[in-house]
């Protein structure tokens, strides 16, 4: 069964404190995404990747950075954590376009962040 | 334009039909996708229709593509209270590379 595996939950942390949210598939997916998800806001991408050590800005990227070292995993990094950080985060993967029937994306089940 | 959009709320009896609905913007998108998210949980693929299909069924699910209006639907038929969840329907444009583009989502609550 094809996974996204976030390494946590359920996180809390202290605002100031540097935050690593880490995402790892095992379907040899080249792309691979963060978002985060607020009441009312739907899903925001923050950053995506479509190969390793390769990124791109989404539509919310301050205060947010990634990377990707190797291609299973996709790490979020929040430098300089604030309050309004506090979230739910979901990392999805996908593969590149052509391949037939498109699933669209992987998701995995979420890390919900508190920042206090 | 690339909002894709959906009523927030719906709100169902067990054992009727639910149908949820999403407009989208891009005639060229290929495929598109119903996601289910369970609370406290991630997306999970529910079902996806290619742009040449007007209708897909799937044992209670139903998902009807309108081309001409941009309009897609999801029904779901004898809603059990499992189905309560947030629906997003999603849209991969042609030109978007691998993208998708999600709508807010559509929370349904089953009443028993």
């Amino acid at each position: 069964d094809v996974k996204v595996t976030q390494s946590s939950r359920y996180l809390v942390k202290r605002t100031g404190e540097k935050v690593f949210l880490e995402c790892v598939q095992d379907m040899d997916h080249e792309n691979m995404f963060w978002y985060r998800q607020d009441p009312g806001l739907g899903l925001r991408l923050i950053y995506f990747s479509y190969d390793v050590k390769m990124k791109e800005k989404g539509d919310i990227p301050e205060g947010y950075s990634v990377s990707r070292e190797k291609k299973e995993r996709f790490s979020l990094i929040l430098e300089s954590a604030s309050t309004n950080q506090t979230s739910m985060y979901l990392c999805a993967s996908s593969e590149t376009g052509g391949a037939l029937p498109d699933y669209g994306y992987t998701f995995g089940s979420g890390t919900r962040l508190t920042v206090v | 334009g690339e909002d894709v959009e959906q009523s927030l709320f719906l709100s169902v009896r067990e054992g009727d039909s639910s149908v949820i609905n999403c407009t989208y913007t891009d005639s060229s998108s290929t495929y598109l996708y119903w996601y289910k998210q369970e609370p406290g949980a991630g997306l999970q693929l529910l079902t996806y229709i290619f742009s040449n299909m007007d209708m897909k069924q799937d044992q209670r699910l139903t998902v009807l593509l309108n081309k001409k209006d941009k309009h897609l639907s999801l029904r779901i038929a004898d809603t059990q209270t499992g189905d309560s969840a947030i629906y997003f329907c999603a849209e991969r444009p042609d030109n978007a590379g691998n993208m998708l583009t999600f709508g807010g989502g559509t929370r349904l609550m089953v009443k028993p």
